[in-house]
């Protein structure tokens, strides 16, 4: 059972590029979320689903697009990349609105 | 507006010398609290859900408690496998989906 798996692990960008963050799960959960992990600050919400088909806005998603086209899919998409956008990416899933378990982590690096 | 602190920022102990830390909340209504570890370089690893005051959850060395403005993980005789980042996350029931993480408490256990 390999739980939820991000790809890729690290990443370098430049200024202005675009890049998909591929996340799975195979859990057969319906809730799905993209974090990113600032250097001293809590998780921030970036994205959510709650099923397939259905995404909406979390906390900070400007400069991110995402889609859920399936139950085990979940990709981020960042356009036209910015320093700003330096961080660690965590995807999770979750049954229902219950304790959420999460991937290993993108760790994003725009120069 | 709903706010998750935690306190210390980072705790030194020695192997052995239990402790507690610290989550401080501000929710319209909480759902539920959950505490997660991490460790360097890896996604949070889900340990507990509180769901109302005075319940209590145990887990080898570790117990969590709730009261209606605060939980605490209780850490016995840490050893050093212990040393990691414990994150706090509330969850209200307003507001739609909304789970917010407070910045977390970095452990060190020494030998």
């Amino acid at each position: 059972n390999a739980g939820v798996t991000q790809t890729p692990k690290f990443r370098i960008l430049k200024i202005g590029q675009s890049m998909t963050l591929q996340c799975t799960q195979d859990m057969n959960h319906n809730y799905m979320y993209w974090y990113r992990q600032d250097p001293g600050m809590g998780l921030k919400l970036i994205y959510y689903s709650v099923g397939a088909g259905i995404t909406d806005k979390g906390e900070v998603p400007n400069g991110y697009n995402v889609s859920r086209s399936t139950t085990e899919d979940f990709p981020l998409r960042l356009e036209l990349a910015a320093p700003s956008q330096t961080s660690v990416y965590f995807c999770a899933s979750a049954y229902e609105n219950t304790e959420a378990f999460f991937g290993q982590g993108t760790r994003l690096t725009v120069v | 507006e709903d706010q998750v602190t935690q306190s210390p920022e980072a705790l030194r102990l020695q192997e052995g010398e239990s402790s507690s830390l610290n989550c401080s909340y501000t929710v319209s209504g909480l759902r539920g609290l959950f505490w997660y570890r991490q460790d360097p370089g890896k996604g949070p690893e889900f340990l507990f859900t509180l769901y109302s005051a005075g319940e209590e959850k145990e887990k080898e060395r570790l117990k969590a408690t709730l009261t209606k403005k605060e939980s605490f993980l209780h850490i016995t005789a840490p050893k050093p496998e212990d040393s990691a980042t414990y994150l706090c996350a509330v969850q209200a029931h307003t507001g739609g989906f909304k789970t917010i993480f407070g910045a977390g408490t970095r452990l060190f256990v020494k030998a």
